[in-house]
Parts: C-alpha cells; sequence; structure tokens
C-alpha cells in the first residue's frame, strides 16, 4: 500500500476561496514536500517542511506538519482558476526513498 | 526544467515483449527514480537508485528491473510486458543531502496490447 493518502480525493471551490489538502502517511520521514501536477504534466515541487518543523509557508501556501499525527495539511489561500491541478504529498525516508500520496484534484471555478 | 530527458514518450508494445524505457540526467543528482502513474493511485515507487550501481525495490517492483551503469542514465526494463503495465512511467533525480526538492521529467505513457 501507498505510504501516504490523501483527502480529500477532489476539491472544488470558487476563485478566492481557501483550500485545504490533507496527507497521512505511515513511517518516520526526514521530511515531507508537496507537488503540483497539471494535466499531462511532470509535477512540480512547491514546499518542504522538515521533520522538527511544524509549519512552513511560502506565498500563498501554508504547510503544517505534525509528526505525531503522521499528517500534513497544504493550504492555498485566496485560490485562482490557475491553482486547478492535482495536489500530491511526498514523503522522505532514509536513502532519500521518495514515496508520493494519492493526490488531490483541485478545481478553482472562475 | 531541470536536466532530465526521458526516452521515448510514447510508446505501443505488444503483450510478451521487452520493453525498455530510458532517464537520462545533465544534473549530476545522486538519486534516481522511476514512478508509474495510474488513476485513482497517484505516483507509485517501482525502483530508486541512491548511487551507481546501488538500487532498491519501491512499492511496485514485480515485472520491472532497473540498471544505473553511470550516474546520468538510469533504466527500466518490463521483463516481459503485460497489459496491467499500460500506464504513465515518469523519472525523477534529486540532489545530495537530505532535504532536497525532486525534479521529475516529462513522463513516458507506455501502452501494451
Amino acid at each position: 500500500s501507498q505510504q501516504g493518502e490523501e483527502d480529500p480525493q477532489a476539491l472544488s471551490i470558487q476563485e478566492g476561496e481557501n483550500a485545504t489538502m490533507n496527507c497521512s502517511y505511515k513511517t518516520s520521514i526526514n521530511n515531507l514536500q508537496w507537488y503540483r501536477q497539471n494535466s499531462g504534466r511532470g509535477l512540480v515541487h512547491l514546499i518542504l517542511i522538515r521533520s522538527n518543523e511544524r509549519e512552513k509557508h511560502s506565498g500563498r501556501l501554508r504547510v503544517t506538519l505534525d509528526t505525531s499525527k503522521k499528517s500534513s495539511s497544504l493550504l492555498i489561500t485566496a485560490s485562482r482558476a490557475a491553482d486547478t491541478a492535482s495536489y500530491f504529498c511526498a514523503t522522505v525516508g532514509g536513502y532519500q526513498k521518495v514515496t508520493f500520496g494519492t493526490g488531490t484534484k483541485l478545481q478553482v471555478i472562475p | 526544467d531541470a536536466g532530465i530527458t526521458q526516452s521515448p514518450r510514447h510508446k505501443v508494445t505488444e503483450t510478451g515483449t521487452p520493453v525498455t524505457l530510458r532517464c537520462h540526467q545533465t544534473e549530476n543528482h545522486r538519486y534516481m527514480y522511476w514512478y508509474r502513474q495510474d488513476p485513482g493511485h497517484g505516483l507509485r515507487l517501482i525502483h530508486y537508485s541512491y548511487g551507481v550501481k546501488d538500487t532498491d525495490k519501491g512499492e511496485v517492483s514485480d515485472g520491472y528491473s532497473v540498471s544505473r551503469s553511470k550516474t546520468e542514465d538510469f533504466l527500466l526494463t518490463l521483463e516481459s510486458a503485460t497489459s496491467s503495465q499500460t500506464s504513465v512511467y515518469f523519472c525523477a533525480i534529486s540532489g545530495q543531502g537530505v532535504h532536497t526538492e525532486a525534479f521529475f521529467g516529462q513522463g513516458t505513457r507506455l501502452t501494451v496490447v
């Protein structure tokens, strides 16, 4: 089974609203990363949070990490139509093994 | 884009034939990965490499083998292709250091008929 699972699987919001995606994982990690994938394209890195960090910000992105619950969340504030994409969490363990969750498909309606 | 090239980008092959996908990088990164992406499953790790000739299995390694004889190339071989291996395959690389991001290739769409 996969290391990470995301929730919800799909999310549809109006432009300007905030979008929150959650990720749960199973094993210990060195860091957790979030990626974005536009349809038919490769993944693009968004943000990385280390296992000893609890919160991190980058522009309109806010990531939290709770290692005791083995969970993370990604918040996109003031969403735009261009944010429409699939979002994946990835956990990084020993030997830089990178495993991905199942993804959240976000649709932002103009 | 990071210097990653996957080849071929598209391939149709017959059941039972061997297939090799190539990932080539120009970044001199230590780590390389092969994933497959299927609807409802996200990205699943097939194999990865943490150095030349150093590889390990991922979540879905059955039916796949890999080789890395030099830093820049990571080959994924489907020993005897099956229809269940129809998928989009992504290669990724990441550099030295614990807290580094991964960079992805554009993907290879493989259809096994």
